[in-house]
């Protein structure tokens, strides 16, 4: 069972550089969504996707840009790389099963921006 | 906007003894999630709560959804060092929405 796959899980980027964060899951989720976690403030949302071809804005969408082209994609653009971008990034998906969901996550992937 | 607080945000305990941790919120929540993550590792569900007062089972681990609605409990019962790691509690920002936010955690860890 993969689950949510994540790709790369580790990563070394210069200021400025973009870059994307892959994200698959294979569990036919409608939703799936980013997060970035930081040491001592948990995570935290960066945008998410109720289906394919349909994106918002969470809590903290500035510098990054997503699509949703099939259901099992959801990638992460860092358009312009800064240091403030350095965390761990975990992509999630989830389904709804009557008004019960549960979020799955994937093994995260550590980004440093120097 | 709302915010989850966890506490304790870290504890040392003897294997074998029980633990308990609690998550507050500023907002009522309808459904309370409770994960852990190991080091290295993505979250990992623990136990879902989608009733007020509903208490819940998952081998040594129990949790509650407060009568509230604002806060949610999670209990690890005989500790072992496997328990070791960060446990997350986790609501919808709204009712029926798949937006969760996360507590800031609570790191757990067990002296053997």
């Amino acid at each position: 069972n993969a689950g949510v796959t994540q790709t790369p899980k580790f990563q070394v980027l210069k200021t400025g550089q973009s870059m994307t964060l892959q994200c698959a899951q294979d569990m036919n989720h409608e939703y799936m969504s980013w997060y970035r976690q930081d040491p001592g403030m948990g995570l935290r949302l960066i945008h998410y996707s109720v289906g394919a071809g349909i994106t918002d804005q969470g809590e903290v969408p500035n510098g990054y840009n997503v699509s949703r082209s099939t259901t099992e994609d959801f990638p992460l653009r860092l358009l312009s790389a800064a240091p403030s971008q350095t965390s761990v990034y975990f992509c999630a998906s989830s389904s709804y099963r009557g008004m019960n969901t549960e979020a799955f996550f994937g093994q995260g992937t550590r980004l440093t921006v120097v | 906007g709302q915010q989850l607080n966890q506490s304790p945000q870290s504890m040392f305990i003897q294997e074998g003894e029980d633990v308990s941790m609690n998550c507050t919120s500023s907002s009522i929540f309808n459904t309370w999630l409770w994960y852990k993550q190991d080091p290295g590792e993505g979250p990992v569900l623990l136990i879902a709560l989608y009733k007020a007062g509903e208490l819940t089972s998952n081998g040594r681990l129990t949790a509650q959804f407060g009568i509230t609605r604002k806060d949610s409990f999670l209990n690890i019962s005989a500790s072992i060092p496997s328990d070791v790691g960060i446990y997350f509690c986790a609501g919808p920002l709204t009712s029926g929405t798949y937006k969760y936010i996360f507590g800031t955690g609570t790191r757990l860890k067990v002296l053997a």
